[in-house]
């Protein structure tokens, strides 16, 4: 069965970078994109951006483009998402979930969610 | 980019039917772009529950269906039933892969 299962939570002081993984599994990882989704506490979900696994390829939203860092390790089969400069704007449940299909336009599999919270 | 329009809250009596909207401009939905819903549960991760519009993915019921006209789509649900209750997002996602979702819509169970 398809599973995503992703890090630990994680608290960071203002101005620090967070890294969080996803494993996945029960599928061939180089066949689908992976992207990442989160919400803040009480709030909406928010698209970060994807990657498409067989070559990299990475597609992020204008408003984290330069903060954000998308890569895979097709050796153990995970994914990576590195948020840097944290403000407490960042705090959220951090989501990554798997494109459905070869478009990839809907995310079929979630991983449990990481909350990361950002603290002075 | 703006999120999708969605109303905040809807309610239902079990065995009704609800709709629920979600309006976009002609830069998404109104493109052509494909329109998702997920469902998501308090502490769970979202579940796909229609995608391209109108499709259902294996295991969803039948109950819920999903609809577009113009700049609008809708999501329905028929035959409430007490697990319905949960929040529901609509997402908006064009072939240059911009995706949007929309705010939300808390379905109450009455």
């Amino acid at each position: 069965q398809v599973e995503l299962v992703q890090s630990g939570p994680e608290v960071k002081k203002p101005g620090a970078s967070v890294k969080v993984s996803c494993k996945a599994s029960g599928y061939t990882f180089n066949n689908y994109a992976v992207n990442w989704v989160r919400q803040a506490p009480g709030q909406g979900l928010e698209w970060m951006g994807r990657i498409r696994v067989y070559n990299g390829n990475t597609k992020s939203t204008q408003r984290l483009q330069g903060r954000v860092t998308m890569t895979t390790d097709t050796s153990t089969s995970t994914v990576y998402m590195e948020l840097r400069d944290l403000t407490s704007d960042d705090t959220a449940v951090y989501y990554c979930a798997r494109a459905r299909g070869i478009i990839g336009e809907s995310f079929d599999y979630w991983g449990q969610g990481t909350l990361v919270t950002v603290s002075p | 980019q703006s999120a999708l329009t969605q109303p905040a809250s809807v309610s239902g009596s079990p065995g009704q039917s609800i709709t629920i909207s979600c309006t976009g401009t002609s830069n998404d939905i109104g493109d052509s772009s494909y329109v998702a819903w997920y469902q998501q549960h308090p502490g769970k991760p979202p579940k796909l529950i229609i995608y391209e519009y109108t499709k259902r993915p294996s295991g969803v019921s039948n109950r819920f269906s999903g609809f577009k006209s113009g700049n609008t789509a809708s999501l329905t649900i028929s035959g409430l039933q007490a697990d319905d209750e949960a929040d529901y997002y609509c997402c908006s996602f064009a072939v240059n892969v911009r995706v949007v979702f929309g705010g939300g819509t808390k379905l109450t169970v009455l």
